[in-house]
């Protein structure tokens, strides 16, 4: 079992619409979580961090849940610049020594 | 906020050559530095974690010998692909983390390596 994973897609959705991705990881002591963002041929971007509690930021909502150990992105009124790959990252370590592990990521198409 | 310059961001070398990669945090000090390597519609792999002042921890499968990485300064990192071969095309991305960022790791914004 891949230690983060999550469906490749594409998910093809029409503009306006909510979509929602999911990423599973296997290591249960892993303490961080991120989403990133990534462009055709560019480098990620932090989207967002994911927390316990969830998260909100305008039309994006991360949440995480440990017990069944995966993190979802649920994105509202989807645009037509929503449209790339969503790497979820989980960091895993101890003393001070971090490991991000990369998903393989989502891609997300939204079309007029 | 936090910025990890990488260059070139684009090389073509021929068959036996060695290429070289930097990555600058330009406004904060990276201690640590990763390197992934992505191929077309995979995942980011971490090929190696660089700490400043010591010895590249390498990944399973990564051949220390072939990429060699030096970490000499807290701004500093560079990856090195040795006598490169055609199958080492690929997307080679450094990342840093600031202090507090969190977590949250800045990218370079990667080196497309084309060997011919």
């Amino acid at each position: 079992r891949k230690e983060v994973e999550q469906d490749p897609g594409p998910f093809n959705v029409p503009e306006g619409a909510t979509v929602a991705f999911n990423c599973t990881y296997s290591n249960s002591a892993s303490q961080s979580f991120f989403w990133y963002r990534q462009d055709c041929r560019k480098e990620p971007k932090l989207l967002m961090s994911v927390y316990s509690s969830g998260n909100e930021d305008g039309r994006f909502t991360a949440q995480l849940n440990r017990a069944s150990q995966y993190i979802s992105l649920l994105i509202r009124d989807s645009k037509l610049s929503d449209s790339a790959t969503y790497l979820c990252v989980v960091i895993t370590g101890t003393g001070g020594s971090y490991i991000p592990t990369f998903g393989r990521g989502t891609s997300l198409i939204v079309h007029p | 906020g936090a910025v990890v310059s990488q260059h070139p961001s684009r090389v073509i070398c021929k068959s036996g050559t060695s290429v070289k990669i930097e990555c600058r945090s330009l406004d904060f000090q990276a201690t640590t530095m990763f390197w992934y390597r992505q191929f077309p519609k995979q995942s980011l792999m971490l090929m190696a974690t660089s700490n400043e002042g010591s010895k590249a921890t390498y990944e399973q499968g990564v051949e220390k010998d072939k990429f060699l990485i030096n970490h000499a300064s807290l701004t500093l990192s560079t990856l090195t692909v040795t006598s490169a071969h055609p199958e080492d095309s690929s997307f080679y991305i450094c990342s840093a983390r600031a202090a507090g960022q969190g977590y949250g790791y800045t990218f370079g914004s990667g080196t497309r390596l084309t060997v011919v």
